[in-house]
């Protein structure tokens, strides 16, 4: 029963180092996404995929780029880690077309930019 | 005005208690709803969907006011175990749109 998962579950980066947190889910859902979790603010949506060969930016994208490999996998990358990028980042994933089903989330990526 | 508002607590409860939980939306339109738990430094976990009719999960029951707009939450005999952050989430035509959370307190 693996869902969701995402690689590495811990990280600490310099300022201005890249990154690319991997996330690859096995429910055959259509639908990923990429989160960031910051104390008060709740999760905010940085990049979304509603199918294969298709990404959209969310709420606060700046600073990131995403890829839909396949069905299977959604990576986010970091070119220029900053400190405003330390946070918990998740992934989900959601089935069918839309984007009104509810998703199942990865455990997360504690990330720390120095 | 957020998408998505919660009362961000925290509600500290005695356990045996009942606790309700109001999420209000401002999009009209949106027509899934659901409640989340989320553990502290866990993933948050679908708790329930929320239907029109209401709907009941042994000491849990979500409702769906669409005329006033708002969602509740409410449990029933609280368990220690029941301490957590509560999410509310919405949709429309864009992905879902999470609350910031409500978090809960079960004190012994």
């Amino acid at each position: 029963n693996a869902g969701v998962t995402q690689t590495p579950k811990f990280q600490v980066l310099k300022t201005g180092q890249s990154m690319t947190l991997q996330c690859a889910q096995d429910m055959n859902h259509n639908s990923m996404y990429w989160y960031r979790q910051d104390p008060g603010m709740g999760l905010r949506l940085i990049y979304y995929s509603a199918s294969e060969g298709t990404t959209d930016k969310g709420e606060v994208p700046n600073g990131y780029n995403v890829s839909r490999l396949n069905k299977r996998e959604f990576s986010l990358r970091l070119e220029s880690a900053a400190p405003s990028q330390t946070s918990v980042y998740f992934c989900a994933s959601s089935e069918g077309q839309g984007l009104n089903q509810p998703q199942h989330f990865g455990d997360g990526t504690r990330l720390s930019i120095l | 005005r957020k998408e998505v508002e919660q009362d961000p607590g925290p509600f500290n409860v005695p356990e045996g208690a009942t606790v309700a939980f109001n999420c209000t939306y401002s999009n009209s339109a949106s027509q899934s709803f659901f409640w989340y738990r989320q553990d502290c430094r866990k993933e948050p976990k679908l708790l329930m969907s929320v239907y029109s009719s209401g709907n009941e999960d042994g000491r849990f029951t979500a409702q769906l006011n669409r005329a006033s707009q708002y969602i509740s939450l409410l449990i029933r005999d609280s368990k220690l175990s029941d301490s957590a952050t509560y999410l509310c989430v919405g949709s429309g035509n864009t992905p879902l749109v999470f609350g910031k959370g409500t978090r809960l307190s079960v004190i012994a």
